[in-house]
């Protein structure tokens, strides 16, 4: 099975300052997605931002962006400008392009966004 | 604009006692999944099902049950209620195209 490693459990950063969460992971694939999801106090899972494999470019949405090395195994979340509203817990996820109906989740990330 | 709901939200069995998770989407998703996610071990998938009638074992089906019957209901069944089931449980969806999957807003159950 494939393996998400988030490595940092807790992190936090100052309001406006920028911050980059990690996340690896352990596949033999060549093609499948990745994501970032948020957790809010409210428990809602959310989107953050999705990266295709066979896509070189980092996926950049807003504020948000990656990091994508693909023979590194590592795909890792910067978030810009860093708003009260970010805290959250940050989970890393991978799924298969083509054969994907399971989706693998890291342990995650709590970010404190400090005022 | 209801997407994945999930019901309750909150629950307390006893051990032994057995109850059924709700979760209804209205995205016409043919993709969906029971997630449980512990404290610090991020979410273990349970059942998924790729579409009315199919229903497939995730990493940790045991204690659970799962049926779909139509495109939009997935519920997932706890005959005999366990401390270890205590959790809060995740219903998601996808389509067969889009990567992204899209989650209920959780069910935190507590088996005393």
């Amino acid at each position: 099975a494939q393996t998400v490693t988030q490595s940092q459990p807790e992190m936090s950063v100052q309001e406006a300052e920028t911050v980059t969460l990690s996340c690896t992971y352990d596949t033999s694939e060549s093609d499948y997605y990745l994501f970032w999801y948020k957790q809010p106090p409210s428990r809602q899972m959310i989107l953050v931002i999705r990266q295709e494999a066979y896509k070189q470019q980092n996926a950049t949405e807003n504020r948000f962006s990656v990091n994508f090395q693909k023979a590194a195994k590592s795909f890792s979340l910067k978030i810009s400008d860093s708003q009260l509203g970010d805290a959250a817990m940050y989970f890393c996820a991978y799924r298969r392009l083509y054969t994907g109906n399971q989706f693998y989740f890291g342990t995650g990330t709590s970010l404190t966004v400090i005022p | 604009n209801a997407g994945v709901t999930q019901t309750p939200k909150f629950r307390i069995l006893k051990i032994g006692q057995s109850m059924t998770l709700q979760c209804t989407q209205d995205m016409n998703h043919n993709y969906m999944y029971w997630y449980r996610q512990d404290p610090g071990m991020g979410l273990k998938l349970i059942y998924y099902s790729v579409g009315a009638g199919i229903t497939d074992k995730g990493e940790v089906p045991n204690g659970y049950n799962v049926s779909r019957s139509t495109t939009e209901d997935f519920p997932l069944r706890l005959e005999l209620a366990a401390p270890s089931q205590t959790s809060v449980y995740f219903c998601a969806s996808k389509t067969g195209n889009t990567g992204e999957l899209f989650f209920g807003e959780g069910s935190r159950l507590t088996v005393l």
